[in-house]
């Protein structure tokens, strides 16, 4: 079974200051996607990294693919009450049919 | 405007009660997911289903069950054998392998309480 860890599971940090968010995972991919989710509400699709070494900016953040390492991150730069939110990111496999495989998530609070 | 919608927002069941939550989609996706999340928890899958007529058990199918009569729609019922039903229901679905959009798009979630 593929799976697939985030680090840190809690982020507290303060507006302005940079922090990534790291995603591992355990079988082959290059199909990576990065979600956020507002308290009580659905999720939202950030980014979709498709292939090595892919790289996708919006904003503030940016995601990046490494498959031959098996790890994508999502980088936050200065951040902003805004940001606060849940991020999971998400894996799909050709070796573990089309399901999407989900990180624990990790919980961000920008403190002013 | 194209999408997945569920319905309702909120579902209250008693004890010993079947409910079923409704998902469709107007996306002319193939695949479509349901998922719980309990709070401050990830996602976990339930039942998936790539084709009509079929459908696959996901981690936690028990208590739960699923049809696929048509490609728009994916129901989900939460049976009296689901001892602990109350949490978030989030009905995702997607394109198939060989596209570019293969991200999964999510509905606005259905929250089940039991009273």
């Amino acid at each position: 079974e593929l799976k697939v860890e985030q680090n840190p599971l809690f982020l507290s940090m303060q507006e302005g200051k940079n922090y990534t968010i790291y995603c591992n995972y355990s079988t082959t991919s290059d199909r990576l996607y990065w979600y956020r989710q507002d308290p009580g509400k659905s999720l939202e699709s950030l980014f979709v990294l498709l292939s090595n070494g892919a790289v996708k900016q919006e904003g503030r953040l940016m995601a990046s693919l490494d498959t031959k390492a098996r790890l994508s991150t999502l980088h936050i730069t200065a951040a902003v009450h805004d940001l606060s939110a849940t991020y999971f990111c998400a894996v799909k496999s050709p070796y573990s049919g089309n399901q999407f495989y989900f990180g624990t998530g990790t919980s961000l609070t920008v403190i002013p | 405007d194209g999408g997945i919608t569920q319905s309702p927002k909120y579902l209250f069941r008693k004890e010993g009660q079947n409910v079923t939550l409704s998902c469709e989609q107007n996306l002319n996706h193939d695949a479509m997911y349901w998922y719980r999340q309990d709070p401050g928890q990830g996602l976990r899958l339930i039942y998936y289903s790539q084709i009509v007529n079929d459908f696959q058990k996901g981690d936690i199918a028990e208590g739960y069950s699923v049809s696929r009569e048509k490609k728009e729609s994916f129901p989900l019922t939460v049976t009296s054998a689901q001892k602990n039903p109350t949490a978030f229901y989030l009905c995702a679905s997607s394109t198939l392998d060989g596209t570019l959009n293969t991200e999964a798009f999510f509905g606005q979630g259905t929250r089940l309480t039991v009273v």
